[in-house]
């Protein structure tokens, strides 16, 4: 069964301090490898995905198949930063199913 | 990029009614995804909405209590059935292009 694990409910770090969001997964086969994250009153929005290897506000994330991790890494937070990550998975994204499995999230707070 | 619309964005509901929820998309999908996320919790998925078929349900998840309709490729309803407390969450509506997955603003019930 596929699963991913979010260890920390809660984060809290000071402004300009590095952050870094575990995510951990359980998938037999190749995952597709997505962080979301959710700002307050907002709609939940694409982060990251694995495939394209890119850097979005800041935020990095590689996978580590041998650990099977997906950590989301920024070397300094910022008060924006703050809001709910979620890591979430998926099989091969082949034609039009999307379904993901997502962790329980982490609430990230930047503070001043 | 998808824009997804949902109504209502959220409701107050009397237990044993029901309340459907709809999901509008700005282009024509093949798949659309229906997600419940319960308070503190993660979002789970809760059916796959296929245009000119019957809704495919995840387990724990049946069509009486949650029916699906798909009448084409830019709508999907979702119904919840004979409402208990249990059933207060956020329900998400996603659709999946281009390798993303897009999410609905989402439906916050509250059953009373």
């Amino acid at each position: 069964a596929q699963r991913v694990t979010q260890p920390e409910k809660l984060l809290s770090v000071f402004k300009g301090a590095p952050v870094e969001l575990k995510c951990n997964y359980s998938y037999s086969g190749s995952p597709e490898l997505f962080w979301y994250v959710q700002y307050s009153r907002q709609r939940l929005q694409l982060l990251l995905r694995h495939i394209s290897r890119e850097s979005i506000k800041g935020f990095t994330a590689d996978l580590n198949k041998g650990e099977t991790s997906f950590h989301l890494k920024k070397p300094f937070a910022q008060e924006e930063d703050s809001a709910m990550y979620y890591c979430a998975l998926s099989g091969p994204l082949r034609g039009s199913n999307y379904k993901l499995t997502f962790g329980k999230g982490t609430l990230l707070t930047v503070n001043p | 990029s998808a824009v997804i619309s949902q109504k209502p964005s959220r409701d107050i509901c009397q237990r044993g009614t029901s309340l459907t929820i709809q999901c509008q998309v700005d282009s024509q999908v093949t798949m659309m995804f229906w997600y419940r996320q319960q308070p503190g919790q993660s979002l789970t998925l809760i059916a796959t909405a296929n245009q000119g078929s019957e809704a495919t349900y995840e387990s724990g998840f049946v069509i009486d209590k949650f029916p699906i309709s798909r009448p084409n490729l830019t709508f999907s309803t979702l119904t919840v059935s004979n409402m208990s407390p249990e059933d207060s969450s956020i329900y998400l509506c996603s659709v999946g292009k281009g390798g993303w997955a897009f999410f609905g603003q989402g439906t916050r019930l509250t059953v009373v």
